[in-house]
């Protein structure tokens, strides 16, 4: 069946500018997660969702970053007014239940943001 | 707090010759451990888990096995290929939680 997908796969901005990267997960399952992976840094949680709501949004950086989930699927992770250190590559994971030991992410190809 | 910690890259291997990747972990309860790939220019990929102390993970000729008493889950090959040059991270889910805790990630490079 389908993966979890992304887009934009790439988006350069300008610094100041606001962006939208959306996620669709795999169809059923419940749990999504987005993480930041920077050049030489290793994966930083970002956000997770249950359904449509985040009982975890500890991750995001600041407060010029955002994410709403709508009818238990697509996704979409907002940056406002963006930094030249957002730049990135933005990762979606889901993962069917989203708890337990079992449970496994399978990840998105990404979305690599560049700030100019 | 939980955390994992993998060997330093990059590592430069012959086609055909043995790979270890070092991980260990630090958890407070019993996690699952992860091996994911991510090949250039692609996603990442689940290569294999565990679940449970003494399992063992296998997949594509790789094989990783949960040490509890040592906390540890390294990651195995007999014979490398060039196709294996990838970055490879181990990662642990604490159950209890819901996000993976990653290690930095190990580059490999597999030259003919």
């Amino acid at each position: 069946g389908a993966g979890v997908s992304q887009s934009p796969s790439n988006k350069v901005t300008e610094k100041g500018k606001d962006v939208e990267l959306r996620c669709d997960p795999i169809s059923g399952h419940t749990a999504l997660y987005w993480y930041r992976q920077s050049l030489g840094q290793g994966l930083e949680f970002l956000i997770y969702f249950q359904g449509n709501s985040a009982p975890d949004k500890s991750g995001l950086p600041s407060d010029r970053f955002s994410a709403e989930r709508t009818g238990g699927s697509v996704s979409t992770l907002t940056i406002q007014r963006t930094q030249q250190e957002d730049s990135a590559v933005y990762l979606c994971a889901s993962s069917l239940l989203g708890q337990g030991l079992t449970d496994t992410q399978y990840f998105g190809p990404g979305t690599r943001l560049t700030v100019l | 707090g939980d955390s994992v910690t993998q060997m330093e890259g990059p590592v430069t291997l012959s086609e055909e010759a043995f790979l270890t990747i070092n991980c260990t972990y630090t958890a407070t309860g019993y996690p699952s451990l992860f091996w994911y790939v991510q090949y250039p220019g692609e996603g990442l990929q689940l290569l294999l888990k565990a679940t449970k102390a003494d399992d063992k993970g296998s997949n594509k000729g790789f094989e990783a096995t949960y040490r509890k008493e040592t906390t540890s889950f390294h990651l195995e090959k007999g014979s490398v290929q060039v196709s294996d040059s990838a970055v490879y991270f181990c990662a642990l889910n604490p159950g209890n939680n819901r996000k993976l805790i990653w290690g930095l990630g190990t580059s490999l490079a597999v030259n003919p």
